[in-house]
């Protein structure tokens, strides 16, 4: 059972967006940056945006990050068929003093 | 670039111990936490613990806290984790990850290759 909770799925046409949840509590998304991460089957995960909406070189600006109190959301511009994969989001949890993260969410371009 | 690469598959029978290493480089090797977690096939992913390559120090989740141990060896820039009494459920995909210059990691990044372990009599 995941600490951070996320839809198991989404899905859109290509050049849409998509937006995906992920919620917790005051412990964790309440007070600390959340990290969002892709992962194509097989491979290892790969930093999407961090703090606020932070991207690392080369991901490009079509993904985007928020906060609002102890949830967050990725958001996916201009979706194409090579974001298909699994999203996680993960963030650090001062209660439990170990880092947390969401079941995952697929997304498919239709 | 900073870089993590991790030891091969391996193949454990029930009870036994597996030790995966994780090499660093492309960075200053103790100026960052390093963590490890696992995926279980199908599933997300698990935090097991951290280590601070510089001092040597470690946090395990309340779960391995018994079973698990991480060290590591500054001369190679390497880190291990060691599990112990494997049992069938203990396969999984293990990861490294560098995290930050404290233990609150907020973010992973980037990520080892991923290490088979697979618990099979």
């Amino acid at each position: 059972q995941s600490v951070l909770t996320q839809p198991p799925s989404v899905s859109a046409a290509p050049g849409q967006k998509v937006t995906i949840s992920c919620s917790g509590s005051i412990s964790n998304i309440g007070n600390n940056y959340v990290s969002w991460y892709q992962q194509i089957p097989g491979t290892a995960p790969k930093l999407l945006i961090y703090e606020r909406n932070e991207r690392p070189s080369g991901i490009p600006d079509r993904f985007s990050g928020s906060k609002s109190g102890a949830s967050a959301t990725l958001g996916i511009a201009g979706l194409q068929t090579g974001d298909e994969a699994d999203y996680y989001c993960g963030t650090w949890d001062s209660s439990l003093r170990s880092y947390v993260f969401g079941s995952g969410t697929k997304v498919t371009v239709l | 670039q900073v870089q993590l690469v991790q030891s091969g598959a391996e193949v454990k029978e029930p009870g036994a111990s597996v030790k995966v290493s994780c090499k660093a480089s492309g960075y200053t090797f103790s100026s960052h936490y390093m963590h490890w977690l696992r995926q279980a096939p199908g599933q997300g992913f698990e935090w097991m613990g951290v280590i601070n390559p510089g001092a040597g120090t470690t946090r395990s989740a309340q779960k391995f806290w018994d079973r698990v141990t991480m060290s590591r060896d500054t001369s190679t820039s390497t880190v291990y984790m060691e599990l112990s009494s494997l049992r069938s459920d203990d396969t999984a995909v293990y990861y490294c990850a560098r995290g930050m210059s404290y233990i609150e990691a907020n973010r992973l990044d980037p990520w080892g290759q991923g290490t088979l372990v697979t618990v099979s009599s």
